[in-house]
């Protein structure tokens, strides 16, 4: 079955450590990614988005991802976290034919230690 | 601007009854998707709406029915609930036709516990 998996599901950081959550998705054609985030007691939203182009995305918040077509992934990452990106990160997969039906990876609850 | 709003926020239910969400999409958005997330899980496509008519569906039971009407606000059925349906289920507006390019924003949810 087409899916998209998220292989940490618990990450656990000190401020001003580096962050790498994998994403890896199961669709063979055209994709277009996306990572979203919620916050404590907030709503999702959108970090970023990669349709086409440069396979290094710039979000929100000093994150970015990297879409790499040979190994199905779009890992996000971001040099140097704070407290306040303690939150449940969730990568999505639109595949082309699929309008804007989001599938969404398990997520991924990261806590940042101050 | 309001963003998009569930109500109600908190629900119980018991096993074979019945229940009604409602969403209000962003004003000038056409376009509503309902998602059930499971905790622990990201969240499960069930509709898309555009214009007042389904433009997709998830791969859930017929108890699952869903309308949007002339405004754009949109309702989510569920019959025959099973103790399996319990979720918090979101609403997502985008502002036009079904283009992988437009943001889906998400509103808070309404959280269903089915005893």
């Amino acid at each position: 079955a087409q899916s998209v998996s998220q292989h940490n599901h618990h990450v656990i950081l000190s401020e001003a450590a580096s962050l790498e959550l994998g994403c890896n998705y199961s669709y063979g054609g055209t994709v277009n990614l996306f990572w979203y985030v919620q916050y404590p007691g907030q709503h999702l939203q959108l970090l970023l988005k990669y349709f086409s182009g440069d396979p290094l995305v710039k979000g929100i918040k000093g994150f970015e991802a990297e879409f790499i077509k040979s190994k199905f992934s779009f890992n996000l990452r971001k040099p140097s976290v704070q407290w306040s990106d303690t939150a449940e990160y969730f990568c999505a997969v639109i595949p082309n034919n699929a309008g804007n039906m989001l599938t969404f990876g398990g997520g991924t609850r990261l806590m940042v230690k101050p | 601007d309001a963003g998009v709003t569930q109500s109600p926020t908190h629900l119980i239910k018991t096993r074979g009854q019945h229940v009604t969400l409602r969403c209000s999409p962003i004003s000038g958005h056409k376009s509503v998707s309902w998602y059930q997330q499971v905790l622990g899980q990201g969240p499960q496509f069930i509709f898309q709406y555009y214009e007042k008519e389904e433009r997709g569906r998830g791969n859930f039971p017929d108890r699952f029915s869903a309308r949007q009407f002339p405004n754009y606000s949109s309702e989510l059925n569920v019959n025959a609930l099973l103790l399996g349906d319990s979720a918090l289920y979101l609403c997502a507006s985008t502002q036009d036709i079904l283009a992988p390019g437009d943001t889906q924003y998400f509103g808070p949810g309404t959280r269903l516990t089915v005893l």
